[in-house]
């Protein structure tokens, strides 16, 4: 199983400020990966996927990055619906296994 | 607009059964894969199962911890999913979300989740 570690648990970060959040899979996993948000009592929504494609109306301030084992996720300039706990995924070989997770929180 | 909706979740002694659906809409679900993800009370997400369609219906997959319990399938004339779980414990306690996959297949980004339903396994 491919096991991927999100860093860090949580990230505090002021409105308007840049927020950069990490991944790392125990093997290569090529592109085959995505992030997710979760607002409390929201299902996940996907923002990115294929490691640096935004999903379908996903602001250009949500930006990813990496290939191989290493992956991050930046969020040029939070606003206040930003604030909430983000996931990444690998898709590159089965199970589908998710990160622990990062919550961004204000500052 | 892609619209998933899942039910069945409820209470359930240790050992017993539940059968979860999801009702799917906005999209020709006969085309597409699908997973059910789960969360347990303040955790992270675990992916559960995935079943495909078309020429690829016969690509089913489980994690670990459910394989030879729980049960997936589809029924693409209702445009349903659906989750058998049997031989229940406290540790499957979650919001069982389905999601939509982004191909016939599984193995993708899940572009669609519903808002989830609530199993609790508890005596």
């Amino acid at each position: 199983e491919i096991v991927v570690t999100q860093s860090p648990a949580t990230l505090s970060v002021s409105p308007g400020e840049r927020a950069t959040l990490s991944c790392r899979a125990s093997q290569d996993v090529g592109s085959d990966f995505a992030w997710y948000q979760q607002k409390p009592g929201q299902a996940p929504r996907l923002l990115i996927y294929d490691a640096s494609t935004r999903a379908t109306g996903i602001p250009a301030r949500f930006s990813g990055s990496g290939s191989g084992t290493e992956f991050t996720l930046i969020i040029s300039s939070l606003q206040s619906e930003d604030f909430a706990v983000y996931y990444c995924q690998q898709y590159d070989d089965w199970p589908l296994t998710f990160g622990g997770g990062t919550k961004v929180e204000i500052k | 607009e892609v619209h998933l909706v899942e039910s069945g979740g409820d209470l359930v002694q240790p050992g017993g059964s539940l059968r979860l659906s999801c009702a799917a809409s906005g999209f020709t679900f006969s085309t597409y894969a699908m997973s059910w993800v789960r969360q347990a009370p303040g955790k992270g997400l675990e992916w559960v199962s995935a079943l495909g369609t078309g020429d690829h219906e016969n690509d089913i997959h489980y994690a670990d911890s459910v394989k030879g319990r729980f049960t997936i399938s589809r029924d693409n004339s209702k445009d349903t999913l659906y989750l058998e779980l049997s031989s229940l414990r406290a540790e499957d306690t979650a919001i069982y979300y389905c999601a939509k996959d982004s191909r016939s297949y599984g193995g993708h980004q899940l572009d669609y989740w519903g808002q989830g339903t609530l199993v609790i396994v508890s005596s």
